[in-house]
């Protein structure tokens, strides 16, 4: 099973600030990577498929990069709307596994 | 638009078994896979498995294999997952999503709560 790691688990930002999270797998995944965003209540929201396009509807300001096991969700300017827990996940193998949660709070 | 609309909140006795329903619509059913994602409380998502709604081929977790049986009715655009020998555990909301490459569109959520 791919494990992936996501670091920090905790980002303290404030409005306006770059956020950058970090993904990375136990084995190279190519570029098979998501991100998901999921705040209080509610269910995950694909972000960011093969590990830089944009889903529909979500705003250039997130943008992912990476490929092989090193991953990256960059937001260049945080709105309110964006504190929330981010979550990698991949697709290379069975199972499809997430990682662990990066929750990015207001400082 | 697509919607993916699931069963309403359960309780069950350690020991029972649960089954969730997520109901479809807004898109060709057989055209999309059908994952589960569970999350307990206060943790992260945990990806349960996948089901084929062309063919009905599945894959499952490794520490859910025995006890997680998921299907699909193509008449009526829904999947099934049902959850047996149940443990406290196992409480946690249930998420059925649509899997084209990814996990696009999701369901609400199921609050499955294990309980004596």
């Amino acid at each position: 099973e791919i494990v992936l790691t996501q670091s920090p688990a905790t980002l303290s930002l404030s409005p306006g600030e770059k956020a950058t999270l970090s993904c990375r797998a136990s084995q190279s995944i190519s570029n098979y990577l998501a991100w998901y965003q999921q705040k209080p209540g509610q269910a995950p929201r694909l972000l960011i498929y093969d590990t830089s396009n944009r889903a529909t509807g979500i705003p250039a300001r997130f943008s992912g990069s990476g490929s092989g096991t090193d991953f990256t969700l960059t937001i260049s300017s945080l709105e309110p709307e964006d504190f929330a827990v981010y979550y990698c996940q991949q697709r290379s193998n069975w199972p499809h596994t997430f990682g662990g949660g990066t929750k990015v709070e207001i400082k | 638009q697509v919607q993916l609309v699931q069963s309403g909140a359960e309780v069950k006795k350690p020991g029972a078994s649960v089954k969730v329903s997520c109901k479809t619509s807004g898109y060709t059913f057989t055209s999309y896979g059908i994952g589960w994602v569970r999350q307990a409380p206060g943790q992260g998502l945990e990806w349960m498995g996948w089901i084929s709604t062309y063919n009905g081929n599945t894959n499952h977790a490794q520490n859910l294999q025995g006890r997680v049986t998921m299907t699909t009715d193509t008449s009526t655009r829904t999947a099934y997952m049902e959850l047996r020998s149940l443990r406290s555990d196992d409480t946690a909301v249930y998420y059925c999503a649509r899997l084209g490459s990814y996990y696009d569109h999701w369901g609400q959520g199921t609050l499955v709560t294990v309980s004596s």
